[in-house]
């Protein structure tokens, strides 16, 4: 089945310490692979995908085929980066939707 | 500002009556729109897609007579829950995919509808 897997349900990380959020597909062919964040009272909406190979508010996610993974990244967290984050694939050009991560950062 | 917006924001509804939600494109024509479902703490579940002048496709395990969509115009989606039931208390987010593009160059979201049923 194609589909993506967010292992960690909640993750705490420190103001200034590093992030990583963790994704894994499963996917025939070549996927397409996004990570979308929620901020509280707010609408989802896109961060990143990987066909862009951008930075978004200090954060990256390289795609790894090898490992099948596609981790969100940022090397210095901030408190305003605390979130919903959902990694997502394009499936049948429809988007699905991991389990989501909440990142809390503490001061 | 928003491109996407949802009607009503909140409802609460008693059981075994019907409740309309309406999902609206505000800056552009869209061909395409998508509905999801999210329980409390957990993912986005993708219910059906939305097509303009045509029949919805749904997911698979999704009721297609229980979860009515209508795309009657370029602008507007509606999702009506027909006799709905506690179990269907729940959060109801509509995606927007702009007319003409590919779907990872426009992927808009909505707000949301928060059903509460009775």
């Amino acid at each position: 089945a194609q589909r993506v897997t967010q292992p960690e349900k909640l993750l705490s990380v420190f103001k200034g310490a590093p992030v990583e959020l963790k994704c894994n597909y499963s996917y025939s062919g070549s996927p397409e692979l996004f990570w979308y964040v929620q901020y509280s009272r707010q609408r989802l909406q896109l961060l990143l995908r990987h066909i862009s190979r951008e930075s978004i508010k200090g954060f990256t996610a390289d795609l790894n085929k090898g490992e099948t993974s596609f981790h969100l990244k940022k090397p210095f967290a901030q408190e305003e980066d605390s979130a919903m984050y959902y990694c997502a694939l394009n499936r049948d050009d429809k988007i699905i939707f991991g389990k989501g991560t909440r990142l809390h950062i503490l001061p | 500002g928003a491109v996407v917006s949802q009607h009503p924001s909140r409802v609460i509804c008693k059981s075994g009556t019907s409740v309309k939600i309406e999902c609206r494109s505000l800056d552009f024509q869209a061909t395409t729109m998508f509905w999801y479902r999210q329980f409390p703490k957990q993912s986005l579940m993708l219910m059906a897609t939305s097509n303009e002048g045509s029949k919805a496709t749904y997911e698979q395990g999704v009721e297609k007579d229980k979860f009515l969509i209508n795309h009657a115009s370029l602008t507007l989606s509606t999702l009506t829950v027909t006799s709905a039931h506690p179990e269907d208390s729940s959060f109801y987010i509509c995606s927007v995919r702009r007319a003409g593009t590919s779907l990872t160059d426009t992927q808009y979201f909505g707000p949301g509808t928060r059903l509460t049923v009775l």
